[in-house]
């Protein structure tokens, strides 16, 4: 079963850092590019971070350019989210997400639970 | 940056009814949009890619179609489980931006 398991998430304080985790199973993660999507709370969804499979392509949203890293271990199927200088608008659940291809399409699928960043004094 | 324009934001409708979604892009995307299901408190769940093709086990119920700027996602027969929140996705350029998102509920 494939399964995408995101950690790391918590209370943070303005300016303050967190790093996020998806532990990916039941798939060759070496394979696919992997992303970050996150969810402010009531509102839309919104793309962060894409991940080549061989991490040689990387891409941010203007949003988060140059306070994030995304990174990959593909030797232990996990992806990861460096999150620096943390504003109250990150606050978010983040999502990890696999991007397949099938015949040239390509799409988000699975995606994982979500895990919960809250920046707050 | 690919902007995605989804209408109506909020839908209220019927067990039984045809619902459409439209999605309007920016731009010309070709055929790179996927259409996702949220519930809530539940993360995203892939519908449709490729504008039209139905990912496997989603009831045939769900349809997609469009090409270019613009595209829909029909429900032809509103079912209880379908109240939920629906989101269009560009996947032809970076940022891959989503729609604002289309909430569905019951009359």
């Amino acid at each position: 079963e494939v399964q995408l398991v995101e950690s790391g998430g918590g209370l943070v304080k303005p300016g303050g850092s967190l790093r996020l985790s998806c532990a990916a199973s039941g798939f060759t993660f070496s394979s696919y590019s992997m992303n970050w999507v996150r969810q402010a709370p009531g509102k839309g969804l919104e793309w962060v971070s894409s991940i080549s499979s061989s991490s040689s392509y990387i891409y941010y949203a203007d949003s988060v350019k140059g306070r994030f890293t995304i990174s990959r271990d593909n030797a232990k199927n996990s992806l990861y989210l460096q999150m620096n200088s943390l504003r109250a608008e990150d606050t978010a659940v983040y999502y990890c997400a696999v991007k397949r291809s099938v015949a040239g399409m390509v799409m988000y699928d699975p995606w994982g639970q979500g895990t919960l960043v809250t920046v707050s004094s | 940056d690919i902007q995605l324009t989804q209408s109506p934001s909020f839908l209220s409708a019927s067990v039984g009814d045809r619902v459409t979604i439209t999605c309007r892009a920016s731009q010309g995307i070709s055929s790179y949009l996927a259409w996702y299901q949220q519930k809530p408190g539940k993360a995203p769940k892939l519908l449709i890619y490729a504008a039209s093709t139905l990912q496997s086990g989603v009831p045939s119920r769900f349809s997609g179609s469009g090409s270019g700027t613009e595209f829909t996602l029909t429900i032809s027969s509103l079912q209880p489980e379908d109240f939920a929140t629906y989101y269009c996705q560009q996947l032809n350029s970076y940022p891959q931006t989503f729609g604002q998102g289309t909430k569905v509920e019951i009359k």
